[in-house]
């Protein structure tokens, strides 16, 4: 089975500070995203990467970018957080059979 | 714009019962996704459903797919506990990008 595994379950930041959210995956396929997932709201795309290297937005990137300089290794950035950005973020790694695999999750609160 | 809807939102039922999750989208796409979510736990891969007409079983959950209605459903045929959690659908809007939708909580009750 395809593993993704983010490195923190919980994190709590203070306004204003930069914040990296760590996806590592061993399969040896391209594709790579970050969702942030919120009560009532489902999963909402924040950006996605094909290759190393490559980005692109999703559907809500303000406030955030993106690092992917090996293929197996995938990371958000918060460049300067706020409260607004509490939230469970969850990587994803894609699956040709199954379709996305996530990891389990990182409940990030920005006080 | 592509949405997607579920529902209903929030479901209860008894044990033995059988119920159905409704997901629908309004723009054309012939992938769809079901997930499950466990309270503090990540998504698990559920159904991949990739044409019209594609019927998924697995104990008892069934999903199928309408892609002329664009229409999804997740059927469960005798509840058991631990089917307890929420349930995502999402569809690829191209590109193997998921719009998700809101999630439909289950609870089953002894």
């Amino acid at each position: 089975d395809v593993k993704v595994t983010q490195s923190s379950r919980y994190l709590v930041k203070r306004t204003g500070e930069k914040v990296f959210l760590e996806c590592v995956q061993d399969m040896d396929h391209e594709n790579m995203f970050w969702y942030r997932q919120d009560p009532g709201l489902g999963l909402r795309l924040i950006y996605f990467s094909y290759d190393v290297k490559m980005k692109e937005k999703g559907d809500i990137p303000e406030g955030y970018s993106v690092s992917r300089e090996k293929k197996e290794r995938f990371s958000l950035i918060l460049e300067s957080a706020s409260t607004n950005q509490t939230s469970m973020y969850l990587c994803a790694g894609l699956d040709g059979v199954r379709g996305y695999t996530f990891g389990s999750g990182t409940r990030l609160t920005v006080v | 714009e592509l949405k997607v809807e579920q529902n209903p939102l929030f479901l209860s039922m008894q044990e033995g019962k059988n119920y159905t999750i409704y997901c629908n989208y309004s723009t054309t796409s012939d992938r769809l996704y079901w997930y499950r979510q466990d309270p503090g736990k990540s998504l698990e891969s559920l159904f991949v459903l990739l044409s019209n007409g594609a019927v998924k079983q697995e104990g008892r959950l069934m999903a199928s797919l309408d892609t002329k209605a664009r229409l999804s459903t997740l059927h469960i045929t005798a509840a058991v506990h631990d089917l307890s959690a929420t349930y995502f659908c999402a569809v690829d809007k191209g590109a193997q990008k998921l719009v998700f939708g809101q999630g439909t909580r289950l609870t089953i009750n002894p």
